[in-house]
């Protein structure tokens, strides 16, 4: 199985800085990651696929690059909205597997 | 657009079976397009894909839980469905219903189901 590290665990950042989150997997997944927004009580939202594709009606402030085992999702300009967790998900291998997440809270 | 909506049991007891359905509306399970995947979340942990199924009801689970789940698919109601068997206290989660089988979107609200006597 492999296994996708995220960090840090917790981000504090002021609204209008960027954020910038990690993700490594322990063996590469090309370009097969994905990252998830889920805010509180709620599912998960698909961001980005592909490594770098933001999926339909993401804004583009949300941007994600990497390949192999090294991934970086970054959000340009944060909004009050963007205060969430943030997972990404490897599909190049079964079982697909989530990185334990990242926190980005209001500085 | 697609909206998936979970129902079941959210209490119950050691040893027993969870059950728990899917139901889709604004799209069919049986396009040919689409996995139905079941995936859940362990309260404040991180998120663990069970398994998923085509319309034609071939199905891949996770190697972790793969001796303990079956899903299965029923056209006529438009629904999918997960069962997990000799649950204990490490299955308590909230479970969610998606569309896909690499990426998955849209999801489910979720359901948390808690296993306690």
């Amino acid at each position: 199985e492999i296994v996708m590290t995220q960090s840090p665990a917790t981000l504090s950042v002021s609204p209008g800085e960027r954020a910038t989150l990690s993700c490594r997997a322990s063996q590469s997944v090309s370009s097969n990651l994905a990252w998830y927004q889920q805010k509180p009580g709620q599912a998960p939202r698909l961001l980005i696929y592909g490594a770098s594709t933001r999926a339909t009606g993401i804004p583009a402030r949300f941007s994600g690059s990497g390949s192999g085992t090294e991934f970086t999702l970054t959000i340009s300009s944060l909004q009050s909205e963007d205060f969430a967790a943030y997972y990404c998900q490897q599909y190049n291998n079964w079982p697909l597997t989530f990185g334990g997440g990242t926190k980005v809270e209001i500085k | 657009q697609v909206q998936l909506q979970e129902s079941g049991p959210g209490l119950v007891k050691p040893s027993e079976t969870l059950s728990l359905t899917c139901t889709v509306s604004g799209g069919s399970v049986s396009s040919a397009s689409y996995y139905w995947s079941w995936i859940r979340q362990p309260p404040g942990k991180g998120l663990e894909w069970i398994g998923y199924i085509y319309y034609s009801g071939s199905t891949i689970y996770n190697p972790s839980l793969q001796s303990r789940v079956t899903i299965s698919v029923d056209t006529s109601k438009n629904q999918f469905s997960l069962k997990l068997n000799s649950v204990t206290a490490a299955d308590t989660a909230v479970y969610f219903c998606a569309r896909g089988r690499s990426t998955v979107t849209p999801w489910g609200q979720g359901t948390l189901v808690t296993v306690s006597s």
